[in-house]
């Protein structure tokens, strides 16, 4: 699975939309696009995945660069409550295929009242 | 529909014990995943169990097993614990076939081994 490099950290301004990037520059045709997020103490929570067109869902946005090298995880009213890390993952597509994800550091982000 | 759930949700052992934690997952997945959550280590890939059979296995040694029953749900055990044990244990479901890898995770089971 390629590998993805995400900022440790960052900051947002509750209401305000917050962008976290990935980077994922040896990204394969078949792998996609994963994000969870894991709330303090909790279990990580699925919040999108892609292949290459973008993505909404009531959660989030995913926007995946047309060279699918690195993609955009846009939370567009941070609340809160999205204070959690937030981890890039990609994964080869495979129709019945062990569900193993590889979790990285992730991004630290913190909302700010 | 139900989350996935986690027993015990806490666990104090003592070194050289052994500990089997329980995982129920969302009606109708078919696959159980174990994770293990550890501030040095982050999230690491335990194994996964698939209609009853172990499908997948990660780089821990042989003293962390488990297993998946006709009805999904699924146990870890390990055995002589040891301090470096101490960890918060998630497991997540899934449907476990076709293309996507959306697992749902349960609250974990926090280990204490003293």
């Amino acid at each position: 699975d390629a590998k993805t490099t995400q900022p440790t950290s960052m900051d947002c301004a509750e209401g305000r939309a917050a962008n976290l990037p990935c980077n994922h520059s040896t990204i394969s045709g078949n792998e996609y696009v994963y994000w969870y997020r894991q709330i303090h103490s909790q279990g990580p929570q699925y919040i999108i995945h892609g292949l290459k067109n973008n993505e909404t869902n009531e959660m989030a946005s995913l926007i995946i660069t047309e060279d699918r090298k690195s993609s955009t995880l846009i939370l567009p009213h941070a609340t809160l409550r999205d204070t959690a890390v937030y981890y890039c993952i990609v994964r080869v597509g495979v129709f019945q295929g062990a569900q193993k994800l590889v979790f990285g550091q992730g991004t630290r982000l913190t909302i700010n009242p | 529909k139900a989350g996935v759930t986690q027993t015990p949700r806490y666990l104090i052992k003592t070194r050289g014990q052994q500990v089997t934690l329980s995982c129920s997952p969302i009606s109708g997945h078919r696959s159980v995943s174990w994770y293990q959550q550890t501030p040095g280590q982050g999230l690491q890939f335990l194994f996964e169990y698939f209609s009853e059979t172990q499908r997948n296995k990660g780089n821990f040694p042989g003293r962390f097993s488990g297993r998946q029953f006709s009805n999904s749900r699924s146990e870890m055990n390990v055995s002589t614990l040891e301090l470096g044990d101490s960890a918060l244990y998630l497991c997540a479901s899934s449907l476990g076939q076709g293309y996507s890898y959306e697992q749902y995770f349960g609250p974990g089971t926090r280990l204490t081994v003293t």
